[in-house]
């Protein structure tokens, strides 16, 4: 089974720190994303990655940054967190099947930026 | 930009009832995904549809795609607690790579 691994379930964070999300996938897949989720919002797409050192903003990439050095590890910076970033960061990969993509999600990390 | 609806946002009720998820748009999709996502948990994906009017069957779960593809429905019969949980659908829109998702649909099924 494909496992997609995010360093920690919860954090707590003050304003104006540097934060760091980790997730790891262990089959090899290309392609990595970044998603905030948030009551009645949805997935939103914050970051996403095709290959390693490749990058792609998606629809809300202000206030964030990303790191892929390696195919299997995928990291979202919060370079100054802020109040409204608490949220819930899930991290993704894919899997391409002819037109499809399947994603396998994290258990998600909770952030409270206090 | 493209937009999933989907309705209702939030349903209660108890087990052994059916129910009716939607998910709509006024776009095309290439396909529609739908996930269910468990407290703590990151979505897992149920299923995949394609073809306009297409028909998937999970145990007690149906899905359809609308036979325009802006549309699709998850029914469940006969619903469990184990169902509980929250539903999202997806769409993959014509010539691009980002998928388009729903809001959710919170689900408690009680005892």
């Amino acid at each position: 089974d494909v496992k997609v691994t995010q360093s920690s379930r919860y954090l707590v964070k003050r304003t104006g720190e540097k934060v760091f999300l980790e997730c790891v996938q262990d089959m090899d897949h290309e392609n990595m994303f970044w998603y905030r989720q948030d009551p009645g919002l949805g997935l939103r797409l914050i970051y996403f990655s095709y290959d390693v050192k490749m990058k792609e903003k998606g629809d809300i990439p202000e206030g964030y940054s990303v790191s892929r050095e390696k195919k299997e590890r995928f990291s979202l910076i919060l370079e100054s967190a802020s109040t409204n970033q608490t949220s819930m960061y899930l991290c993704a990969s894919s899997l391409i099947e002819g037109h499809n993509e399947k994603l396998f999600f994290g258990s998600g990390t909770q952030l409270s930026v206090l | 930009t493209q937009l999933l609806e989907q309705s209702p946002q939030f349903l209660s009720i108890q087990e052994g009832e059916n129910l009716t998820v939607y998910c709509n748009s006024s776009s095309v999709f290439s396909s529609l995904q739908w996930y269910r996502q468990e407290p703590g948990e990151g979505p897992v994906l149920l299923v995949t549809v394609v073809t306009g009017g297409e028909v998937k069957k999970l145990k007690r779960l149906t899905f359809q795609f609308g036979d325009a593809r802006k549309d699709s429905s998850l029914h469940i019969t006969a619903a469990q607690p184990g169902d509980t949980g929250l539903y999202l659908c997806a769409g993959a829109p014509p010539l691009d790579y980002q998928l388009i998702w729903g809001a959710g649909t919170k689900l408690i099924i009680k005892p």
